[in-house]
């Protein structure tokens, strides 16, 4: 069965640290691989996504993810993050195919103090 | 677009009866949508695959006959907790994936059940 890990669980930065979140996957096919943010006291919300093509995907607020199928990585990053970053980031992964349900890492709280 | 509502936002009910929960897709049609819960501190548990049209597929562990899934149209599911128990306090959440996309899940406000 497919597992996604994301190792940091709480990271605490500053305003303009740079931010880096490590996702990997356990999964040898075709994959697509998403991160969602969730705001304290909101919904998920869909931050970037990865399906084919540039490895480099862009999101929103810019944030941005590279996908290395040799390490089974997606991780996200962000160059200078804000106060209003505060949040807990999800990793998510789902098969190319079929249902295509989602595996959901355990995720991260970040917290930017400012 | 792609918004997704769910109805009510937070319920408070006593043990033993039954609530259901309402989840919309308001500008897009989705013939599959998934029930999650959420733990405090925890990520989401997939419950349920609710596919319009045929049964549900439920994750291991989850009883079907206690969270009953009825997808009646393309653009709303509804998850029904029948003779709630305390332990069934959670937070659901619901997502869409639409008809026209590769996979991507857009997801409900979630809703908050307190069952005393």
């Amino acid at each position: 069965a497919q597992s996604v890990s994301q190792h940091n669980h709480h990271v605490i930065l500053s305003e303009a640290a740079s931010l880096e979140l490590g996702c990997n996957y356990s999964y040898g096919g075709t994959v697509n691989l998403f991160w969602y943010v969730q705001y304290p006291g909101q919904h998920l919300q869909l931050l970037l996504k990865y399906f084919s093509g540039d490895p480099l995907v862009k999101g929103i607020k810019g944030f941005e993810a590279e996908f290395i199928k040799s390490k089974f990585s997606f991780n996200l990053r962000k160059p200078s993050v804000q106060w209003s970053d505060t949040a807990e980031y999800f990793c998510a992964v789902n098969e190319g195919t079929g249902f295509q349900k989602l595996v959901f890492g355990t995720g991260t709280r970040l917290l930017v103090s400012p | 677009g792609a918004v997704v509502s769910q109805h009510p936002s937070w319920v408070i009910c006593k043990s033993g009866t039954s609530v259901k929960i309402e989840c919309r897709s308001l500008d897009f049609q989705a013939t599959t949508m998934f029930w999650y819960r959420q733990f405090p501190k925890q990520s989401l548990m997939l419950m349920a695959t609710s596919n319009e049209g045929s049964k549900a597929t439920y994750e291991q562990g989850v009883e079907k006959d206690k969270f009953l899934i009825n997808h009646a149209s393309l653009t709303l599911s509804t998850l029904t907790v029948t003779s709630a128990h305390p332990e069934d306090s959670s937070f659901y959440i619901c997502s869409a994936r639409p008809d026209t996309g590769k996979g991507t899940q857009y997801f409900g406000p979630g809703t908050r059940l307190l069952v005393l």
